[in-house]
């Protein structure tokens, strides 16, 4: 099976402008989560989308927005870009491994669309 | 505030030595603590994950150690080989949602 899939795989763009990432995730998933890569760092929660409603939220400005779609791929998209945006932009795919109190699931992570602001 | 601390930053092991990477998190409400594995270019990859009901869990050469009542976890490395270079990340997760430690970078001499 085909594991997450993520495009483009590079990008620059100038800031101000606005940038769209798109995600597909391991077939059966239904939760796409996106995460923030600065280098050097560990990847930083930023949304999280299950059955195309918004499931979580991490730290980030409201220029960051997020959708499913009815197919659980998603889309990632930045407004009015700045140079701290420059990062690996990683989505992950979620797979339930427990039922119960509590749930747990395991996140299988795409390759990242490397984003670079100028 | 960092909920998942990570240590070494940075680890160099000779080929065929043990690899001994150190977690502490701090919120009890975490659910499950996967390890994730990156290389230079590529998405984390998962490598091995345990429940905080289980002490410790082994996967060929990679073993987790969970000390609860401590809040801490390893990853222990056996047979330490030149391609286990990359970065690793010890992490918890609660509801689905991760919390990355800062990453250690291994490096195994040939």
């Amino acid at each position: 099976d085909a594991g997450v899939t993520q495009s483009p795989t590079h990008l620059i763009k100038t800031r101000g402008q606005h940038v769209t990432l798109r995600c597909s995730p391991i077939s059966g998933h239904k939760s796409v989560s996106w995460y923030q890569q600065v280098l050097g760092q560990g990847p930083q929660f930023i949304f999280q989308y299950y059955e195309k409603e918004e499931r979580g939220r991490g730290n980030f400005p409201d220029r960051f927005s997020a959708r499913q779609f009815p197919n659980y791929s998603s889309e990632l998209n930045v407004n009015a870009l700045l140079l701290g945006d420059s990062a690996l932009y990683l989505c992950a795919s979620s797979r339930q491994i427990r039922a119960g109190a509590p749930t747990a699931y395991e996140q299988y992570f795409g390759p990242g669309t490397r984003l670079t602001v100028t | 505030q960092q909920q998942v601390k990570q240590s070494p930053q940075s680890l160099i092991v000779q080929k065929g030595g043990i690899s001994i990477i150190n977690c502490a998190y701090e919120n009890t409400a975490f659910d499950y603590f996967p390890w994730y594995q990156q290389f230079p270019g590529k998405g984390p990859a998962l490598l091995i994950a345990i429940r905080p009901d289980v002490s410790e869990k082994k996967e060929g050469r990679f073993t987790i150690s969970f000390n609860k009542s401590a809040k801490q976890f390893s990853l222990h490395i056996m047979d330490s080989q030149p391609g286990d270079s990359a970065t690793y990340f010890c992490a918890a997760t609660r509801d689905d949602k991760i919390i990355f430690g800062k990453g250690t970078r291994l490096h195994i001499l040939p």
